[in-house]
């Protein structure tokens, strides 16, 4: 069965600083994807990043950077120098399951960035 | 583009109750499904949908029916509201394939009391 775990339920920062958002997950398929989505406090999902199973360079879009290790079945994010508007709650979501066109998310991680 | 529209963005029901939440999207997407969305819980899928005349259970389909006689439209039944069905509702919809990238709608929010 697929499992996605987000084992920081909640992370507290001052602004500037940087923080990293665990993600592990548990697959038997070969071939699949995963994403991460912000929702902030508005409540709206919003597309981060997708990344295939083939693919484990680090990816870097901004202040936002990504970390793919097959090995250890982990794709970490990393938000450098937070800011305020950062503050949202995280999912990460691994595609397959029931079928590619749907997602397995795990429960979230929700970070708050203070002045 | 509208994308996906949800209808309505709130709603209150009493136990017993029935409604559907309506899903629409405008992309031409073969893929359409709905998750619900509780505290700690994350998004779970309920149904989904592979193309018009298509549906299929997810991971938490009790309570819900789904039919799916267009492309466009996926809605969610609740024929009998229960409080346990409080929650937060996403439909999302993607092209045919295997890259799994959903477009969400904005999501509704659905008290029983």
């Amino acid at each position: 069965a697929q499992k996605v775990t987000q084992a920081q339920t909640e992370i507290s920062v001052v602004e500037k600083e940087d923080v990293t958002l665990d993600c592990v997950y548990e697959t038997r398929d070969t071939t699949y994807y995963l994403f991460w989505y912000k929702q902030p406090p508005s409540g709206e999902l919003v597309f981060l990043i997708r990344r295939n199973s083939f693919d484990e360079q680090n990816e870097i879009s901004g202040r936002y950077s990504w970390n793919f290790q097959k090995s250890t079945s982990s794709f970490n994010f990393t938000i450098t120098a937070s800011q305020v508007v950062d503050s949202a709650v995280y999912f990460c979501a691994l595609s397959g399951g029931f079928r590619y066109s749907t997602l397995t998310f795990g429960k979230g991680t929700m970070l708050l960035v203070s002045p | 583009n509208a994308g996906v529209t949800q209808t309505p963005k709130f709603q209150v029901l009493k136990t017993g109750q029935s409604m559907t939440l309506q899903c629409a999207q405008d992309m031409n997407h073969e893929y359409m499904s709905w998750y619900r969305q509780d505290p700690g819980m994350g998004l779970r899928l309920i149904h989904y949908s592979v193309g018009a005349g298509i549906t299929d259970q997810g991971e938490v389909p009790n309570g819900y029916n789904v039919s799916r006689s267009t492309t466009e439209d996926f809605p969610l039944r609740l024929l009998s509201a229960a409080p346990s069905q409080t929650s937060v509702y996403f439909c999302a919809s993607s092209l045919a394939g295997d890259t799994g990238e959903l477009f969400f709608g904005e999501g509704s929010r659905l008290t029983v009391l």
